[in-house]
C-alpha cells in the first residue's frame, strides 16, 4: 500500500511565475486535503475535495490559487503569478469518509517545499 | 472556533529521560477528535493516534503514551525513555467530523545524546 506522494518535492521559483504541484493519495481514499506550513507554524489548511467536488475552501486560498481533483484522484494545486509570502511547504493529506461520518485518520505526503524568489 | 494550545516551543532532553508535551484544545462540538502527529526533519507528517471525543482512556503504545482529560480540554503526550530518533516537531491537532485539521503551533523536541 502506498502512501500519498507530491511533486515536486521542492520548487525554486521567480516572483510573478506560475507553478503547479500534484498529489496522489492512497489509492482507496475519497478525501484529499491541501495545507500550507510557514516555517515555525502547523499546518494551516487551504482546501479539501470528496471525489472531484471541491467541498471547502479556506479564506487563506486567494484567487490566485487554484485546485482541481477532476477525475477524483489525483489532485493539482496551481499559484498564479506568485509572490514572496507564498513561500512554503505545501501538504497534502488523503483520508477515507465513511458514510457513519466517524473521522478516519488524515495520512500526509512530504510535502512540496516552495521557494519564491 | 477551534483552537489548539502548545504551549512549549521547544524542549530538550537527554536521552532516556521522561518528556511529556502538553496540548490544549477548544472546540464547542461535543464529538470532536485529537491527533498527535510527528514531524521530522525531512517534513513529513507522521501520524502517532487519533482520540475521539467519547473515549477518555488513557493509551500506551511502546515508549509513547497520551493523557486525555476532557474536563481541562488536554491531550498530552508522554515519551519514555526519550531516544535521539524521537527528536522531531510534534504536533497535536483537532478535527470534527470528516473536516479540516487544525493543528497547534507544534513543539520542537531535541533529545541529546
Amino acid at each position: 500500500d502506498t502512501g500519498v506522494s507530491q511533486n515536486p518535492r521542492h520548487k525554486i521559483t521567480k516572483r510573478g511565475q506560475n507553478v503547479t504541484f500534484r498529489c496522489d493519495p492512497i489509492s482507496e481514499h475519497n478525501r484529499l486535503y491541501w495545507y500550507r506550513q510557514t516555517l515555525g507554524q502547523g499546518p494551516e489548511f487551504l482546501t479539501y475535495f470528496q471525489n472531484e467536488a471541491q467541498l471547502e475552501k479556506s479564506r487563506l486560498l486567494s484567487d490566485r490559487f487554484s485546485a482541481e481533483r477532476p477525475k477524483g484522484s489525483f489532485s493539482t494545486l496551481e499559484i498564479q503569478r506568485t509572490e514572496q509570502g507564498d513561500s512554503a511547504m505545501y501538504l497534502c493529506a488523503s483520508s477515507l469518509a465513511r458514510k457513519d461520518r466517524k473521522q478516519e485518520t488524515q495520512y500526509f505526503g512530504p510535502g512540496t517545499r516552495l521557494l519564491v524568489l | 472556533a477551534q483552537k489548539v494550545t502548545q504551549a512549549q516551543t521547544e524542549i530538550s532532553v537527554v536521552e532516556k529521560e521522561d518528556v511529556t508535551l502538553d496540548c490544549v484544545y477548544e472546540t464547542r462540538d461535543t464529538t470532536y477528535y485529537l491527533f498527535w502527529y510527528k514531524q521530522p526533519p525531512s517534513g513529513e507528517l507522521v501520524f502517532l493516534i487519533r482520540r475521539n471525543s467519547f473515549d477518555e482512556q488513557n493509551e500506551i503504545s511502546g515508549r509513547y503514551s497520551w493523557n486525555f482529560q476532557k474536563s481541562t480540554s488536554s491531550f498530552n503526550f508522554t515519551i519514555t525513555a526519550s531516544q535521539v530518533v524521537d527528536s522531531a516537531v510534534y504536533f497535536c491537532a483537532l478535527v470534527r467530523g470528516n473536516e479540516k485539521l487544525t493543528f497547534g503551533t507544534g513543539t520542537r523536541l531535541t533529545i541529546i545524546p
